[in-house]
């Protein structure tokens, strides 16, 4: 079956322009995550879901960054006003039940670059 | 604007040689702890996991090595090919916390010589 998708692959940006970043994840996983990748650096969390609900937006770095997963499959990730150090991969991950073990499949990501 | 630049560790080896990827975990707590392997261009992909209960856990081609008195997690890949040529990252978690909250660590570029 189709590994986790997201859209756009690449988005450019104006400073000050929105954005929203689309994930699909794999069908019938009830977790969701979504992480910030810097040039250089490992996944930062920013925020999951257990279907529709957000358990956690703990890494979210500004009131800027809005996640939602209305019906409990595919979410978006909205960044409102961005700005230049908003530039980074967003990556979308997805795992069958919140347990802990439970493996995490990785979209390819949004690779957003602010002007 | 300020140039970000590369400030990975960077490991290359002969292919068919075996390679070492070390990694220190922060958290003492931290009883969960993953490896992925990332491609150019691609999302982190799952290699191999570890729970704070064992010391050594074998794949294939893959051993993970856990030192908890030291924080310390190691990735050892056997007779290495040029497929292997990615950053490799460690994550850690702490199993008891709600939510499956992932700490990834800065990671190495691993390269292969043919």
């Amino acid at each position: 079956g189709a590994g986790v998708s997201q859209s756009p692959r690449y988005k450019v940006a104006k400073r000050g322009q929105d954005v929203a970043l689309r994930c699909d994840p794999i069908s019938g996983h009830v977790s969701l995550f979504w992480y910030q990748q810097a040039l250089g650096q490992g996944p930062e969390f920013l925020t999951y879901f257990q279907n529709e609900a957000q358990l956690d937006k703990s890494g979210l770095p500004s009131d800027r960054f809005f996640a939602e997963r209305p019906e409990g499959s595919v979410s978006t990730l909205k960044i409102q006003r961005t700005q230049q150090e908003d530039s980074a991969v967003y990556l979308c991950a997805s795992s069958f039940r919140l347990t802990i073990q439970e493996t995490q499949y990785f979209g390819p990501g949004t690779r957003l670059l602010v002007l | 604007g300020e140039s970000v630049g590369l400030h990975l560790p960077t490991l290359s080896v002969q292919e068919g040689d075996n390679s070492i990827i070390n990694c220190a975990y922060s958290n003492s707590a931290s009883d969960y702890f993953i490896w992925y392997k990332q491609e150019s261009g691609k999302g982190p992909q799952f290699i191999i996991d570890i729970r704070s209960n064992m010391d050594k856990r074998q794949g294939q081609r893959v051993t993970v090595l856990l030192n908890k008195t030291v924080k310390h997690l190691s990735l050892q890949i056997a007779a290495t090919q040029p497929g292997d040529s990615a950053v490799y990252f460690c994550a850690e978690t702490e199993m008891g916390i709600t939510g499956n909250q992932f700490y990834f660590g800065t990671g190495t570029s691993l390269t292969v010589i043919p």
